[in-house]
């Protein structure tokens, strides 16, 4: 199956800093990917949908402005987490569509980054 | 998208089957009924999904109802490694259609 991979796995930053995390599709090309941020015991929630050469697309109370996301290729999107405030420690996921002319085409997601900030 | 219903929790015996209800009563005509699970501090797993007629792949099976207004998963002989938050979608199908969670089944394998 399709692989997604996520960097780094872990990360633990200090207050006010700024973290990066990638999203890479290994083996298929996603014209779309999307993040979403789980906190404990929680479902998982839509933060924005990232399209290749656009900017993104946020949900309702995300700010784009601390969540930066960047898709500059087919198989990278960036999620930058500017001035990491300790509410901001997540479990941070990523997917990726296949780009394809299927209609049903499921997402994969890579295996998450988990932040804690201090 | 339409909303789904799930149980909140499950249990099942190893070795036996799983069946995870959903309902989804106000599905449209256009939209997918997907599952996903999630193993604890990992990432969503595809499981199945379907329009209208029953599927089965390696890992399950989904029986959707003649109205569609309710589905279930159908894991045959559930494992430990089966023990995982199970997620029931609806949404239209489409690479750029986002996937909006709900809170899930967590589905406790018990040996």
């Amino acid at each position: 199956g399709a692989v997604v991979s996520q960097h780094p796995s872990w990360v633990i930053c200090k207050s006010g800093t700024s973290v990066k995390i990638e999203c890479r599709s290994l083996d298929f090309q996603a014209t779309t990917m999307f993040w979403y941020r789980q906190f404990p015991k929680q479902s998982l929630m839509l933060m924005a949908t990232s399209n290749e050469g656009s900017k993104a697309t946020y949900e309702q109370g995300v700010e784009k402005d601390k969540f930066l996301i960047n898709h500059a290729s087919l198989t990278l999107s960036t999620l930058t987490v500017t001035s990491a405030h300790p509410e901001d420690s997540s479990f941070y996921i990523c997917s990726a569509s296949l780009t394809s002319g299927l209609i049903y085409n499921e997402q994969f997601f890579g295996p998450g980054t988990r932040l804690t900030v201090l | 998208d339409a909303k789904t219903t799930q149980p909140t929790s499950m249990d099942c015996a190893e070795g036996r089957a799983a069946n995870l209800p959903c309902n989804h009563s106000t599905i449209s005509g256009n939209e997918y009924v997907y599952w996903y699970r999630q193993i604890h501090s990992q990432g969503p797993q595809y499981i199945i999904h379907g329009l209208k007629n029953n599927e089965t792949n390696e890992m399950a099976s989904l029986i959707i109802t003649e109205d569609r207004k309710s589905s279930t998963l159908i894991l045959p002989h559930a494992t430990l490694r089966d023990t995982a938050v199970y997620y029931c979608i609806v949404r239209v199908g489409g690479a750029t259609n986002k996937l909006i969670f709900g809170t899930g089944t967590l589905l406790a394998v018990q040996p």
